[in-house]
C-alpha cells in the first residue's frame, strides 16, 4: 500500500536558519506530493504540491521538488521566521487509492527568535 | 467564508454517549473526506464521499462509527457507545476529486471522551 515517511521533530532552529524536512513514499503508480502545515490548534493548510516527477512546489518561501528515482519530496527554506513555528505534514495522493490523502507522521518545527 | 466548515469544534462527551460532527463542504466540491488525527500523529483516513455514495471505509472504521452524505452536500459522522479511544480531532476535507486537485480540510472537531 501507499505509505509516507517524514523525519522526526521536533526540529529547533534559530531565526534565519535553513529548513529542510526529508520525506520519502512508497506507491503505485505516479502519485501527487503534498506538503500540509498545521499551526496549533488549527486544521490543516496546503502549503505547496507538486504533481508529476521533476515539478517543483513552491509557497512562502517553502521549496520542494517531486524526485521520482529518489521518491522524495523534502521541504526547504532558506530563511525561517518564528512565525514558520508549526507541524508540517508530507502526503501523497494516487488515482489507484481513489486520490485520497495518505499523511507522514507530521514533523514539529519550533523556529526561536 | 467559503471554506470547510465543521461543527461542533469541541465536544466533550461521557462515555458510551453517542456524538454527532457535521460537515458543509466547499460548494462545487464532489469528494468529500473524513479523516481522524490523535495528538502527535498524521491524519488517518476514515471514509470518503464522492456526491452522497460512499465510497470507501478504512478499517478504523469500527461498525460504532456511520457517516452519511444526503443529496451530496453536507456530511455527518456519527460515533455511537462513545469509548476513551476515541478522543482525537475529526478532520472533514472536500476536493473536486480529479488526481491532483488539492483538498482542503476544516479546522476539525475535537472530541473528548471522559
Amino acid at each position: 500500500g501507499n505509505s509516507v515517511t517524514q523525519m522526526e521533530g521536533p526540529v529547533t532552529l534559530s531565526e534565519e536558519a535553513f529548513l529542510t524536512i526529508n520525506c520519502t513514499y512508497t506507491a503505485t503508480g505516479y502519485p501527487s506530493l503534498f506538503w500540509y502545515v498545521q499551526y496549533p490548534g488549527e486544521g490543516l493548510q496546503l502549503l505547496l504540491k507538486a504533481t508529476k516527477a521533476d515539478d517543483k512546489g513552491s509557497n512562502k518561501g517553502f521549496e520542494a521538488t517531486y524526485r521520482k528515482e529518489t521518491t522524495s519530496f523534502h521541504l526547504e527554506k532558506g530563511s525561517v521566521q518564528v512565525s514558520d513555528s508549526a507541524v508540517y505534514f508530507c502526503a501523497l495522493s494516487a488515482r489507484a487509492a481513489g486520490n485520497k490523502l495518505t499523511f507522514g507522521g507530521g514533523t514539529r518545527v519550533l523556529v526561536k527568535p | 467564508d467559503t471554506g470547510v466548515s465543521q461543527n461542533p469544534r469541541h465536544k466533550i462527551t461521557k462515555r458510551g454517549q453517542n456524538v454527532t460532527f457535521r460537515c458543509d463542504p466547499i460548494s462545487e466540491h464532489n469528494r468529500l473526506y473524513w479523516y481522524r488525527q490523535t495528538l502527535g500523529q498524521g491524519p488517518e483516513f476514515l471514509t470518503y464521499f464522492q456526491n452522497e455514495a460512499q465510497l470507501e471505509k478504512s478499517r478504523l472504521l469500527s461498525d460504532r462509527f456511520s457517516a452519511e452524505r444526503p443529496k451530496g452536500s453536507f456530511s455527518t459522522l456519527e460515533i455511537q457507545r462513545t469509548e476513551q479511544g476515541d478522543s482525537a480531532m475529526y478532520l472533514c476535507a472536500s476536493s473536486l476529486g480529479t488526481t491532483g486537485n488539492t483538498i482542503y480540510f476544516g479546522e476539525g472537531s475535537w472530541l473528548t471522551v471522559v
